[in-house]
């Protein structure tokens, strides 16, 4: 079974221009969660959709947002990057919505802001 | 402010030896505990979780322990294996809902296991 996949794997933007991360989740999971991981830290949750509505919204500004499509798949946008933003993003799928099942991470889009 | 504590970077021992990871926490809600191992270029891995209605909980060398009075939990690896050498992160959560309905994590531990 394939697991949850992320495109692109690394990305190389300028400052202001925007962004779309792509997540396809593990086939039957309709829970998908973005994460932010910067350097030296743990994973920052960002969102979380659960048949495709928004379920839950970490601290992040509203330049970050995501959707969630008929077949679970779903986009992290960024707009007006910051190099702030240069960090690892992860997406996680998981076959509810609770957070006490286990959420099944992707290996990551590495995005580098310039 | 770090809900989620992982004091130690890092943490090396020999194998065979036990592997002793510590996780603080300071939210009360948080009800629900998980731990995740990551290999450099991979996505976490979910190891184990344990629930705050429990005090300990096992899955083969791995055994998570939970001291709700002290916002404690530490995940105790026996014997270690090299192959166990990773960052491992704890993550909290509440179960009823509200602003902590999300995973919260720590920092991480890169453990080392020596040969």
């Amino acid at each position: 079974d394939a697991g949850v996949t992320q495109s692109p794997t690394h990305l190389i933007k300028t400052r202001g221009q925007h962004v779309t991360l792509r997540c396809s989740p593990i086939s039957g999971h309709k829970s998908v969660s973005w994460y932010q991981q910067v350097l030296g830290q743990g994973p920052q949750f960002i969102f979380q959709y659960y048949e495709k509505e928004e379920r839950g919204r970490g601290n992040f500004p509203d330049r970050f947002s995501a959707r969630q499509f008929p077949n679970y798949s779903s986009e992290l946008n960024v707009n007006a990057l910051l190099l702030g933003d240069s960090a690892l993003y992860l997406c996680a799928s998981s076959s509810a919505r609770g957070w006490n099942q286990p959420q099944h991470f992707g290996d990551g889009t590495r995005l580098s802001i310039l | 402010d770090q809900q989620v504590k992982q004091n130690s970077p890092s943490l090396s021992v020999q194998e065979g030896r036990i592997s002793i990871l510590n996780c603080d926490y300071t939210n009360s809600m948080f009800d629900y505990f998980l731990w995740y191992k990551k290999y450099p270029a991979e996505g976490p891995t979910f190891l184990i979780s344990i629930s705050s209605i429990k005090d300990k909980n096992e899955d083969g060398r791995f055994t998570v322990f939970l001291n709700k009075s002290a916002k404690h939990l530490s995940l105790h690896i026996v014997p270690s294996q090299p192959g166990d050498s990773a960052v491992y992160f704890c993550a909290a959560t509440t179960t009823s809902g509200g602003s902590n309905y999300k995973l919260t994590f720590g920092k991480g531990t890169l453990l080392t296991v020596n040969p």
